[in-house]
């Protein structure tokens, strides 16, 4: 099984600030990798499918990077609404594998 | 709109059983591979079961495999989740989500239900 490693777990910022997020596998999933936003009681929401392209309805502002087993989600100014925890995703043949996620929270 | 609203969620004893169901509308429900995912309270997210468009293709999760059971009905525009042996560590809220295009292979999750908690306990 593939494991995501997510990283920080806590990301502490301000408005305006840019915002980088780390995914890390533990095996190449080459640029089979997704990104969710997950707001308080909320289902998750689908921000960045195969690594680079944003998912429709989803601001510019959110923008992923990376091939193999590095991966990055960066917000390039956070605005209120982005405070949530973002979680990786990744699929193999007949599996998928979420990371454990980033809090992403207001300083 | 994509819609997709879950139910069956409830509180059941160790070893029961629930039917989670998942209604569809918006889209062409029969053209799209669909999956479900749970996430215990106050947990990440973990992938459960998905279902290709006929029924042809089913994956599990190894935690659940052998006690659940996904399915389909096209023709009513609906997914299930039979889940049975049912342990404490299922305990969780219950996603259906739908899969970003109507091709095999694409395994990102565009749409997402309400979600319904199971509640395992004694």
């Amino acid at each position: 099984e593939i494991v995501l490693t997510q990283s920080p777990a806590t990301l502490s910022l301000s408005p305006g600030e840019r915002a980088t997020l780390s995914c890390r596998a533990s095996q190449s999933v080459s640029t089979y990798l997704a990104w969710y936003q997950q707001r308080p009681g909320q289902a998750p929401r689908l921000l960045i499918y195969e690594a680079s392209n944003r998912a429709t309805g989803i601001p510019a502002r959110f923008s992923g990077s990376g091939s193999g087993t590095d991966f990055t989600l960066t917000i390039s100014s956070l605005e209120p609404e982005d405070f949530a925890v973002y979680y990786c995703q990744q699929r193999s043949i007949g599996r998928v594998t979420f990371g454990q996620g980033t809090r992403l929270e207001i300083k | 709109e994509v819609q997709l609203l879950e139910s069956g969620g409830g509180l059941v004893q160790p070893g029961g059983s629930l039917r989670l169901s998942c209604a569809a509308s918006g889209f062409t429900f029969g053209t799209y591979a669909m999956t479900w995912v749970r996430q215990a309270p106050g947990k990440g997210l973990e992938w459960v079961s998905t279902i290709s468009v006929s029924g042809d293709y089913i994956y599990y999760a190894d935690s659940v495999k052998g006690r659940f059971t996904i399915s389909r009905d096209n023709s009513k525009n609906t997914l299930y989740l039979q889940m049975s042996s049912l342990r404490a560590e299922d305990t969780a809220v219950y996603y259906c989500a739908k899969h970003r295009l109507p091709v095999p292979g694409t395994w990102w999750f565009d749409s997402w239900g309400q979600g319904t908690l199971v509640t395992v306990s004694s």
